[in-house]
């Protein structure tokens, strides 16, 4: 099974300010079949990236992804205020496919 | 317009037995991989498992084989999560996702959740 590790576990950031999230696998992510989520409290996730740097449908520009193999990052360019969640990576590359613990981003 | 639609929210005691399930519209049902995904309450994502309505392939994460089953009926659009014996650890939200494309890929559309509480 592929554990995959996210840092930090809370980033408090400012509006306006670039976030920069990781994520770690344990080994490879096959062909970089890798996503990422946005969750926000009462809410379902939200799909925001796949195949590591693949805008989904309807995500601003200001969300980039980008890595390969083991380490993978999730860029929000300028936070905007609804952008104060919690980000979750998960590996489809592999059964089982698995999600990281999540990244909190808060305001500072 | 694509969605997914869960049933609602169940409260039970352990030992019952449970059926929850995801109604897909908008799209061509049978040709979408649909998984379900438990969150623990306050707590991170779990992929449980994942079934393809066109013709019931079914797989599960291991930590979940033997402990739930999913099932699908192709001809009213749906999906199931059941247990047949409900524990207190299995109190969570379940979330139905759809896989992108005709493959086991990353989830594009989720519905709202079924929140399952099991208590005495």
């Amino acid at each position: 099974e592929i554990v995959l590790t996210q840092s930090p576990v809370t980033l408090s950031l400012s509006p306006g300010e670039r976030a920069t999230l990781s994520c770690r696998a344990s080994q490879s992510v096959s062909s970089s079949y890798l996503a990422w989520y946005q969750q926000k409290p009462g809410q379902a996730p939200r799909l925001l990236i796949y195949g590591a740097s693949s805008r989904a449908t309807g995500i601003p520009d200001r969300f980039s992804g980008s890595g390969s193999g083991t380490d993978f990052t999730l860029t929000i360019s300028r936070l905007e205020p609804e952008d104060f969640a919690v980000y979750y990576c998960q590996q489809y590359g592999s059964s089982p496919f698995t999600f990281g613990p999540g990244t909190k981003v808060d305001i500072k | 317009e694509v969605q997914l639609v869960q049933s609602g929210a169940e409260v039970k005691k352990p030992g019952e037995s449970l059926k929850i399930s995801c109604k897909g519209s908008g799209y061509n049902f049978t040709s979408y991989w649909i998984g379900w995904v438990r969150q623990l309450p306050g707590k991170g994502l779990e992929w449980m498992g994942t079934i393809y309505p066109g013709d019931s392939d079914t797989r599960y994460s291991p930590s979940f084989q033997g402990q739930v089953t999913i099932s699908a009926d192709k001809s009213i659009r749906t999906a199931y999560l059941q247990w047949s014996s409900l524990k207190a650890s299995d109190t969570a939200m379940y979330y139905c996702a759809r896989h992108i494309a005709a493959a086991m890929s990353a989830f594009d559309i989720w519905d709202q959740g079924t929140m399952v509480t099991v208590s005495s």
